[in-house]
């Protein structure tokens, strides 16, 4: 089973509202990424957990919190964000063997509108 | 720095030929390769990956993929295209370090004409 869930799988927000995304894994694995991926564009790193330790930050604004509560889950909370922000969010996994031969599997993705 | 290039960004082919998506990537030593697939509005699924041996690689749906260390190529491969197979097609490189990056390319969008 490579599944990694995310929910909501849309979600529409005002720019003065808090809200969070989340995300699933049960294949014990222990890197857990975000990514922002505009239309028509790839996928941009946001953050890296590892060993529910935050281990990449790639200079995302504040607006954007993430959080892992265990290794299964990951968070990202939403505060006070702009129109540009509206984006699919993926989450992806991996083992974090250390062995450096990384497979990161993807979530479906929540398609986030800010208005 | 490391970098992926597709140079195709679309690609239109009949349903039944035959596909090859092409990536080239810039990087000094072996890198960790892979190709996934997104459908509209979908997350990523992966297809295939290379990390050692074998340089032609095998993956779901029928697709393959052959790395070619002297042309610094990935490219992507199947026989005979199925409509279901349009989508984007994104090539990535993963240099092995322990920072666990993905760097993608541009990605190809692949139309199947009946």
């Amino acid at each position: 089973d490579t599944e990694v869930t995310q929910t909501p799988k849309h979600l529409v927000m005002g720019m003065t509202n808090k809200k969070s995304l989340k995300c699933e894994q049960h294949m014990g694995h222990r890197a857990m990424y975000w990514y922002k991926q505009k239309a028509k564009k790839p996928p941009e790193l946001m953050f890296v957990y590892s060993y529910e330790k935050l281990s990449i930050n790639e200079s995302v604004p504040s607006r954007f919190s993430p959080e892992c509560p265990n290794s299964s889950l990951l968070n990202l909370h939403l505060h006070a964000l702009q129109p540009e922000d509206s984006a699919l969010y993926l989450c992806a996994s991996s083992q974090d063997s250390r062995d450096g031969q990384e497979t990161q599997y993807f979530g479906p993705g929540t398609r986030l509108l800010v208005l | 720095a490391q970098s992926v290039t597709q140079p195709d960004i679309h690609i239109t082919v009949s349903e039944g030929a035959s596909l090859e998506l092409r990536c080239n990537y810039s990087y000094g030593a072996t890198p960790y390769l892979f190709w996934y697939v997104q459908s509209p509005g979908q997350g990523l699924q992966l297809l295939l990956k290379y990390f050692s041996g074998d340089t032609l690689v095998q993956g779901i749906k029928g697709f393959e993929a052959e790395f070619k260390r002297s042309q610094s190529s990935f490219n992507l491969r199947k026989p005979s295209v199925h409509w279901s197979d349009a989508a984007e097609y994104f090539c990535a490189v993963d240099h092995g370090g322990a920072t666990n990056k993905l760097i993608f390319g541009t990605g190809t969008l692949l139309a199947v004409q009946p």
